[in-house]
């Protein structure tokens, strides 16, 4: 079946440096979401591409899908103590009329202040 | 936004008892979900529900089965609770091909 495999597993930065995670497939993906996990938290969508080479920004966090569809980035700038959690890519899986999420394993940042 | 309600945060029960996880929705949305989640291991599906009385298995159904009997509630049930099955276990809700709302989780103990 569908899967997507993310790295790192864990990243650990200082404050103000920059983080990158990476989702990849085998298959073309219909779709692409991220979302966060804080610590004792649950999963918070934070954002979802479709296009071919869609690149989306939300602050200091900039989501790009790449053109074949295959594989996906989330890029933190300037980190923060904020930003320390989960971070994991998800992307549907259609069986007929159903969706169902096929999720990455998720890369634990951790932010030293 | 989805209010997704898991019945309770924290439960521990014994090695072989029958358990019960419910997760309740206040949207009508067609698609329920339960994960367990444990560390390295990400999110893992275990059943999941595209309508009432209807569901499917997951990717790790051994040991799990679910009920949908209304649209709003969806209940994992352990038929007799073992040690492996200690986790967090999540619960989440989607329309189509939308975002995944999840509930706060239940982090249970077997023992």
């Amino acid at each position: 079946g569908q899967q997507v495999m993310q790295i790192p597993q864990y990243q650990h930065v200082q404050e103000g440096e920059d983080f990158t995670t990476y989702c990849n497939s085998s298959t073309t993906l219909s779709n692409i979401q991220w979302y966060k996990q804080r610590p004792g938290g649950h999963p918070v969508f934070l954002i979802q591409l479709v296009k071919s080479g869609e690149v989306k920004k939300q602050k200091r966090l900039t989501f790009q899908f790449g053109e074949a569809k295959k594989n996906s980035s989330l890029h933190i700038t300037a980190t923060q103590t904020t930003d320390v959690g989960t971070y994991f890519c998800a992307s549907d899986r259609r069986g007929g009329s159903n969706y169902k999420l096929t999720f990455g394993k998720g890369t634990l940042l951790t932010v030293n202040p | 936004d989805v209010k997704v309600t898991q019945s309770s945060r924290y439960l521990v029960k014994r090695t072989g008892e029958k358990v019960f996880l419910e997760c309740v929705q206040d949207m009508d949305h067609e698609n329920m979900f339960w994960y367990r989640q444990d560390p390295g291991l990400g999110l893992r599906l275990i059943y999941f529900s595209y309508d009432v009385k209807m569901k499917e298995k997951g990717d790790i159904p051994e040991g799990y089965s679910v009920s949908r009997e209304k649209k709003e509630r969806f209940s994992l049930i352990l038929e007799s609770a073992s040690t492996n099955q200690t986790s967090m276990y999540l619960c989440g809700v989607k329309r189509s091909n939308q975002p995944q709302h999840f509930g706060d989780g239940t982090r249970l103990s077997i023992l």
